[in-house]
């Protein structure tokens, strides 16, 4: 089964800050990865595909960088919108979750 | 407008069963990759399984804690997926969600609990 550690868990960050959150693959896994936003009592939402490419809709404050095993989400200007949980998702083989990384107000 | 609705959550007993159901609309789903991915209260996202589409067989996988005792399956004329939930334990607890690409349900919630 292929892990995906993600990291940190929760940061605290102001609005305006740029924000970096990791994922790693215990394999390489190419591009086949997603991320999402979750607020609370709601279904995550996707942001980004194939590593990288910016889900329609999406703000351009939002995006994702590499590939095989290493991948970054960066919020280059955090909004109020954006204190949420993230999580990646690798579907390379079957799906795994990262954690997820909670975004809190400092 | 591609939409996902779950419904058929509620309490159950350990041990006990549960159908899911998850109506689609705005695609074919026949023709679509289908997963169910789960959330336990105040923890992250879980992957539980998914269905291929017709033309890719049909076929399912299933994540480890699940497999044995959930199966996944489909009404093409009602174009609904399911998830038949069988001996279900306390840990099985969560909001269950259906996804298709970038669209997931709102989830339903399932409580196993004495």
């Amino acid at each position: 089964d292929i892990q995906m550690t993600q990291s940190p868990s929760s940061l605290s960050a102001s609005v305006g800050d740029r924000v970096t959150i990791i994922c790693r693959a215990s394999q390489g896994i190419g591009n086949d990865l997603g991320w999402y936003q979750q607020k609370p009592g709601k279904a995550p939402q996707r942001l980004i595909y194939a590593a990288s490419s910016l889900q329609s809709g999406v703000p351009s404050r939002f995006s994702g960088s590499g590939s095989g095993t290493e991948f970054t989400l960066t919020i280059s200007s955090l909004q109020p919108e954006d204190f949420a949980t993230y999580y990646c998702l690798q579907h390379n083989t079957l799906w795994t979750f990262g954690q997820g990384t909670k975004v809190e107000i400092k | 407008e591609v939409q996902l609705v779950e419904s058929g959550g509620g309490l159950v007993k350990p041990g006990g069963s549960l159908r899911l159901s998850c109506a689609a609309s705005g695609f074919t789903l026949s023709y679509a990759w289908m997963s169910w991915v789960r959330q336990a209260p105040g923890k992250g996202l879980e992957w539980v399984g998914r269905m291929r589409s017709k033309t890719d067989g049909g076929t399912t996988d299933y994540a480890a804690p699940v497999k044995g005792r959930f199966t996944i399956s489909r009404d093409d004329s009602k174009n609904t997926l399911y998830l038949q939930m069988n001996s279900l334990k306390i840990e099985d607890t969560a909001v269950y969600y259906c996804a298709y690409r970038p669209f997931w349900g709102q989830g339903t919630l399932v409580t196993v609990s004495s």
